[in-house]
């Protein structure tokens, strides 16, 4: 059973725009949330990640926004680079039992020039 | 570097062979993590150690799998009798009493 599901499966923007990638979790036991970036043949890079006490975290140029009563959260990625074109996956844990990553199906994002 | 590093990154293997792969984390990182990547999908939990004591295992670790980390700092996940489903993307993550889990480059297994 798929606990995270995330979409859309693939994604293709102009260089300077915003791509949006949502996920959607069942259960309500998870307590964080992070988003991972992993390039061809490499392992996933942790990106950002967010708790469920708050709705909104930036770093850079990543924004996480986070809807609790919804259980779902998503990515925004201002002034899209074609550097930025990467597999992401958000994931969930639950902090006091272990942490271990449930991650979602992944999105193939595309920057074009 | 001090990031986590897997061996071998690549390994190519005939169906029924035992295969061996290692797990360095990061330094003073106390937990450490193996998850399987197909093609194309996200990333699956297979197991857990928190130092040394293997906490838990996912359904997805059948008997054929097996992985230790003595004195809790490097690991190693073991596959025996290898089956063509076995290959994928092995990677290997670590964490310091903390969410935030970093994963190695990953050892793609291919069996034949």
């Amino acid at each position: 059973q798929q606990q995270v599901k995330q979409s859309p499966q693939s994604l293709i923007v102009q260089k300077g725009g915003i791509p949006i990638i949502n996920c959607a979790y069942e259960n309500t036991a998870f307590d964080y949330f992070p988003w991972y970036q992993q390039f061809p043949g490499k392992g996933p890079a942790l990106l950002i990640a967010i708790r469920p006490d708050v709705s909104e975290k930036k770093e850079g140029r990543f924004t996480i926004s986070f809807n609790k009563s919804a259980k779902q959260f998503s990515l925004h990625i201002m002034d899209s680079q074609p550097g930025d074109s990467a597999t992401y996956f958000c994931a969930a844990s639950i902090n006091n039992a272990g942490n271990m990553l449930t991650f979602g199906g992944g999105t193939r994002l595309m920057v074009k020039p | 570097d001090t990031g986590v590093s897997q061996d071998p990154r690549h390994k190519i293997t005939k169906r029924g062979q035992n295969v061996t792969f290692r797990c360095d984390p990061i330094s003073e990182h106390n937990r450490l993590y193996w998850y399987r990547q197909t093609l194309g999908q996200g990333p699956e939990f297979l197991t857990y150690f928190q130092n040394e004591a293997q906490l838990e295992k996912s359904r997805l670790l059948s008997d054929r799998f097996s992985a230790e980390r003595p004195k809790g700092s490097f690991s190693t996940l073991e596959i025996q009798r290898t089956e063509q489903g076995d290959s994928a993307m092995y990677l290997c993550a670590s964490s310091y009493h903390r969410a935030e889990q970093f994963f190695g480059p990953g050892t793609r297994l291919t069996v034949l």
